[in-house]
């Protein structure tokens, strides 16, 4: 158990309509990170908050978007849902230091969004 | 840019026996963090092991070792006496340790079933 908890486990939507995905971060963590992972893929990042701001961007368009809240929980929206946008949903809370170095990330267990 | 290659999609081993799963990276960053995560069919990522580019040793974590060679860019995972509950997608991961975010860069991953 990582301590990071992600809701809901499973969703199912159609084409065109948006989706909310929440994450609770481990305790005293200030980074969250989301991932995208399709099927017999490796998770591909998404964009990196810290301290409620957006640090960091993936390769993905602006209809994904996200929110780090004061208690470092996490949402990723996603507008105008395409059917390639079914895949796992993976959060990962780390605490952002100075140093940098291994800072390990804790991955929730995901949310698996089907698109139909 | 970053990118994590593992050319085996799927491994067998038998129980009690040592497996090496291979991974090569390419990057042009003169400090990086090379990762190990393990994944079973629930979907959590589970961290396993971290080396440091300038790390002088190569790390060991229980079980698991890396293989870590720099002039050749590649960064194996052995994981000794292999348990059942070692059956999983295992994923290679690295990241920019000069840069204020954190985004991982996943490899494929590659399968690994372990035999009685």
């Amino acid at each position: 158990e990582t301590g990071v908890t992600q809701s809901p486990t499973h969703l199912i939507k159609t084409r065109g309509q948006q989706v909310t995905l929440r994450c609770s971060s481990q305790s005293g963590h200030n980074t969250v990170s989301w991932y995208q992972q399709a099927l017999g893929q490796g998770p591909q990042f998404i964009f990196q908050y810290y301290r409620e701001e957006e640090n960091g961007r993936g390769n993905f368009p602006p209809r994904f978007s996200g929110l780090q809240f004061p208690n470092y929980s996490s949402e990723l929206n996603v507008n105008a849902l395409e059917l390639d946008d079914s895949a796992l949903y993976l959060c990962a809370s780390t605490l952002m230091n100075v140093a940098g170095g291994q800072n390990e990330q804790f991955f929730g267990p995901g949310t698996r969004l089907t698109v139909l | 840019a970053q990118k994590i290659t593992q050319t085996q999609p799927g491994m067998f081993v038998q129980e009690k026996e040592a497996v090496t799963l291979d991974c090569t990276y390419d990057t042009s960053d003169p400090s990086y963090g090379l990762f190990w995560y393990k994944q079973p069919s629930s979907g959590e990522m589970i961290f396993l092991i971290y080396q440091g580019s300038y790390d002088q040793q190569n790390a060991t974590e229980g079980r698991y070792s890396l293989n870590f060679q720099k002039a050749r860019k590649s960064a194996n995972l052995v994981i000794s006496a292999s348990q059942l509950g070692d059956s999983a997608m295992y994923f290679c991961a690295m990241r920019d340790l000069g840069t204020s975010g954190y985004a991982l860069n996943f490899g494929k991953g590659t399968s690994l079933l372990v035999t009685p």
